[in-house]
């Protein structure tokens, strides 16, 4: 089976701009999650889909919003970007359903904010 | 507010076992424990999972306290690619929450 895959995987903003980040999961997945990873806050939840619908978000703002579509795909978008989110974007894909939470990794997004 | 720690960083000579402590204080009765280690901002790579009993798979074993409130990753015998921050992390709304992690040193 092919694993998580991020797409781009590198990308270079500038402030007041705006980002959509694409995650495909794993075939069969039907849950997809988002965290951000930063060398000062570590890996934080940003949000989690199954089904299309979003059943949990972390505490961040507004300007952080995501989708899932009926093929499980996900996409994330920021807006009006600042520079502390600068950070590697991961996205992480589960069955979703059980009582476990097993989760798998994407290879990530590093998104620079200048 | 749900808090996990674990140690900074750890060392430990090739060939060794390597032990990694958590600490999940705020765990309740039915939230999984899990570990991942990641390499070079690499995605984070899952390793084991357990809720009471103790795991043990190809990679690494698992150990959960009696009470949940922390376990500990037994990698038995340590190479140098294990050299990587390790994550514990547990399962709560559908949402993973991480501690910090220990980056583990593995010496020749």
């Amino acid at each position: 089976k092919a694993g998580v895959t991020q797409t781009p995987r590198y990308l270079i903003k500038t402030r007041g701009q705006q980002v959509t980040l694409s995650c495909s999961p794993i075939s069969g997945h039907r849950s997809v999650s988002w965290y951000q990873q930063t060398p000062g806050q570590g890996l934080q939840f940003l949000f989690e889909y199954f089904s299309e619908t979003q059943r949990n978000k972390g505490n961040f703002p507004g300007r952080f919003s995501g989708r899932q579509f009926s093929n499980s795909r996900s996409e994330m978008n920021v807006s009006t970007l600042e520079l502390g989110d600068s950070a590697l974007y991961l996205c992480a894909s589960s069955p979703g359903t059980g009582y476990s939470n097993e989760q798998f990794f994407g290879p990530g997004t590093r998104l620079t904010v200048l | 507010d749900a808090k996990t720690t674990q140690p900074p960083s750890m060392d430990c000579a090739e060939g060794r076992a390597a032990n990694l402590p958590c600490n999940h204080s705020t765990i309740s009765g039915n939230e999984y424990v899990y570990w991942y280690r990641q390499i070079h901002s690499q995605g984070p790579q899952y390793i084991i999972h357990g809720l009471k009993n103790n795991e043990t798979n190809e990679m690494a074993s698992l150990i959960i306290t009696e009470d949940r409130k922390s376990s500990t990753l037994i990698l038995p015998h340590a190479t140098l690619r294990d050299t990587a921050v390790y994550y514990c992390a547990w399962d709560s709304n559908y949402q993973l929450i991480w501690g910090a992690g220990t980056k583990l040193i593995i010496k020749p």
